[in-house]
Order: C-alpha cells, then sequence, then structure tokens
C-alpha cells in the first residue's frame, strides 16, 4: 500500500487558518488522498477526499499537487473543536476492499 | 439512524478471560472492519468483512476471531485475553469498497487487560 509521511505534530491560534500537509510519493494513479480527523477520546470521522482537483466542503479544503505527490488539508479559520489528530490516508479501492491503512497522523493543538 | 454503534464502552478483563465487542450499522452497509488502537499510535486493521458470511485477517489478527452472520452485525471476539490487548476498538463500515467512499466509525470500545 502507498505510504503518507505527516508531520507529528502543529500548532494554531483560534481563527487563523492552518494547513496541514501531507507527503505521497508513491502515489498511484487510482488512489484517492482521505483526511479524517480524530477528536479525543472519539473514533475517526471524515473531513474530506480528492482524487486530482483541489476541493472544498463545509469543514475543509484540500489542495492537491500536480503531481499528486502531496497535499495539504486547509482550515480556514481553527477553532478549539478543530484540535484533534488529522490522518492523510490513500485508498485504493478494488481489490483493498475499503481497507485504510492510518499512520500516526499529526496531532493539530489550537490555541485561544 | 444511529450509524455505527459499539458495545461495551468501556471493559475490564483478567489475563485468560474471553469477551465479545459487539458492533452494529443501520446503513446497510456491506463493508466492516475492526481496526485497534494503541496508546499514540494510529489505528491498525484486525478483521475485515466484504458481506455476510465472508471475512478476512488484516494487519494484526491473532489472538481475535471475528463472524459475520448477517449485514447489521459484526463481533469481535477475544478468546484468551492477554495484556497486549489492552487498547481502544474501533468498528468502522462502508457501503462499497469504491475509492472515493468514506467510512464511519462508530464512538470505541477501551480494554483494559490486567
Amino acid at each position: 500500500d502507498a505510504k503518507t509521511t505527516q508531520p507529528n505534530s502543529m500548532e494554531s491560534n483560534e481563527e487563523e487558518p492552518v494547513h496541514l500537509p501531507c507527503n505521497h510519493s508513491t502515489i498511484s494513479g487510482t488512489d484517492y488522498i482521505h483526511w479524517y480527523r480524530q477528536l479525543p477520546s472519539q473514533g475517526p470521522e471524515y473531513v474530506i477526499h480528492g482524487l486530482t482537483s483541489n476541493v472544498n466542503n463545509r469543514m475543509a479544503s484540500l489542495a492537491i499537487a500536480e503531481d499528486r505527490k502531496s497535499s495539504t488539508l486547509i482550515l480556514h479559520r481553527a477553532t478549539l473543536r478543530d484540535a484533534a489528530v488529522y490522518y492523510c490516508i490513500l485508498n485504493a479501492g478494488g481489490t483493498s476492499y475499503g481497507k485504510l491503512t492510518f499512520g500516526q497522523g499529526t496531532i493539530l493543538t489550537v490555541h485561544p | 439512524n444511529a450509524g455505527v454503534t459499539q458495545t461495551p464502552k468501556f471493559r475490564i478483563l483478567k489475563i485468560g478471560q474471553s469477551m465479545t465487542l459487539q458492533c452494529t450499522q443501520d446503513m446497510n452497509h456491506n463493508y466492516m472492519y475492526w481496526y485497534r488502537q494503541d496508546p499514540g499510535m494510529g489505528l491498525k486493521l484486525i478483521y475485515y468483512s466484504v458481506g455476510a458470511g465472508i471475512t478476512d485477517k488484516g494487519e494484526v489478527p491473532n489472538g481475535y476471531n471475528v463472524s459475520r452472520s448477517t449485514t447489521e452485525d459484526f463481533p469481535l471476539r477475544l478468546e484468551l485475553a492477554a495484556p497486549s490487548q489492552t487498547s481502544v476498538y474501533f468498528c468502522a463500515s462502508t457501503p462499497r469498497r469504491d475509492p472515493w467512499e468514506t467510512q464511519y466509525f462508530g464512538p470505541g470500545t477501551r480494554l483494559l487487560v490486567l
């Protein structure tokens, strides 16, 4: 399975934008890039996903490099509730049967 | 629509005891998964199922068993609990295996083996 690399931790101030990077240099052409986050003492929750084009939803934006070897999750205005572990995961679908491989993720701390 | 539910929320087991972690989803999803998460680590896949009656091993299956007799339920069985199985267990489901599909996770079961 293609792997991802993320910084161990990042910090932000409340109401400022946050850019969370992810490297996936061995990504294959059909892998989708997914982001999940895990709030303290909860199960992971879906944030956003994309294939080639940048994506926006109500939670965040996803910027994907042209060569698809890296991506960035953008939280436009961080709130205290956004403090969580963020996971960047590649989903190959097909014969991987939807299995997800989690790395250690990025711990995001948001300061008031 | 409750999504993915897990019981119990927390359990303490003695070494050698057995227990079943329950997982139910009400979204009619074909694919279900069991993950474990050790402190400070990401989730690791234990077992998964692609439909009723079909299960397969994930990355860390030793010490666990699963069954899938219905679409809704995917219980995880620990036969002889060991301290190494102290962890938080998450169940998840997804409707199809397409790479754009998202997984829905339950709230987790915290297990302590002493």
